[in-house]
């Protein structure tokens, strides 16, 4: 089936720095991608919409300029989390597909970020 | 919006079957309905899909009503690896989004 592959799983940074998380669609190309977080204990938040070519569609209340969103190429999908604070510690999933008849969404395996 | 609706959470014991009922009343005409299941620290993995009437896999049965707004995941014969977080998800209506609803937070116990 299709694999959405994550990258890093995990983290640690300190404040202040940037950091870069990947996301591959490896048996499938994937005009859209979803980025989440998710807190403890708490359900997966929709962050925004990576669109191959294009610039990414960010829900209400994510700062765009926070969370760096590209999606150059058909399989990889990047989302940076910049000058990063503690409360940006989370865990960060993407995912790709959906949206077509029987083709259900897949996720990565999900980064988590740890700001010292 | 095709809002997802579940129970919080329930607990079950090893070997019973467990059914997971979700509620999604603004469904639209050509949305399918995904279960997903989810581990701590982990992405959520895909179960079974479903548009209508009843789909079977290897791992669990998912049951759909004629009207759609609503969806029961049937897990068979549950074991202690079954407790996890299950959400159901839907297309929320032409808008290419999926917003997640709470999850069931199901408990096996031995």
């Amino acid at each position: 089936g299709a694999v959405v592959s994550q990258h890093p799983s995990w983290v640690i940074c300190k404040s202040g720095t940037s950091v870069k998380i990947e996301c591959r669609s490896l048996d499938f190309q994937a005009t859209t991608m979803f980025w989440y977080r998710q807190f403890p204990k708490q359900s997966l938040m929709l962050m925004a919409t990576s669109n191959e070519g294009s610039k990414a569609t960010y829900e209400q209340g994510v700062e765009k300029d926070k969370f760096l969103i590209n999606h150059a190429s058909l399989t990889l999908s990047t989302l940076t989390v910049t000058s990063a604070h503690p409360e940006d510690s989370s865990f960060y999933i993407c995912s790709a597909g959906g949206h077509g008849d029987d083709s259900p969404l897949h996720f990565g395996n999900g980064t988590r970020l740890t700001v010292t | 919006l095709a809002k997802t609706t579940q129970p919080i959470s329930m607990d079950s014991y090893e070997g019973q079957e467990v059914n997971i009922t979700c509620s999604h009343n603004n469904i639209a005409t050509n949305d399918y309905i995904t279960w997903y299941q989810q581990f701590p620290s982990q992405g959520p993995r895909f179960i079974i899909q479903g548009y209508k009437t009843k789909v079977t896999n290897e791992v669990a049965s998912l049951f759909i009503p004629a009207d759609r707004k609503s969806s029961t995941l049937s897990l068979p014969r549950v074991s202690l690896s079954d407790t996890a977080v299950y959400y159901c998800l839907v297309e929320t209506s032409g808008t290419y989004k999926y917003i997640f609803g709470t999850g069931t937070r199901l408990k096996v116990l031995a």
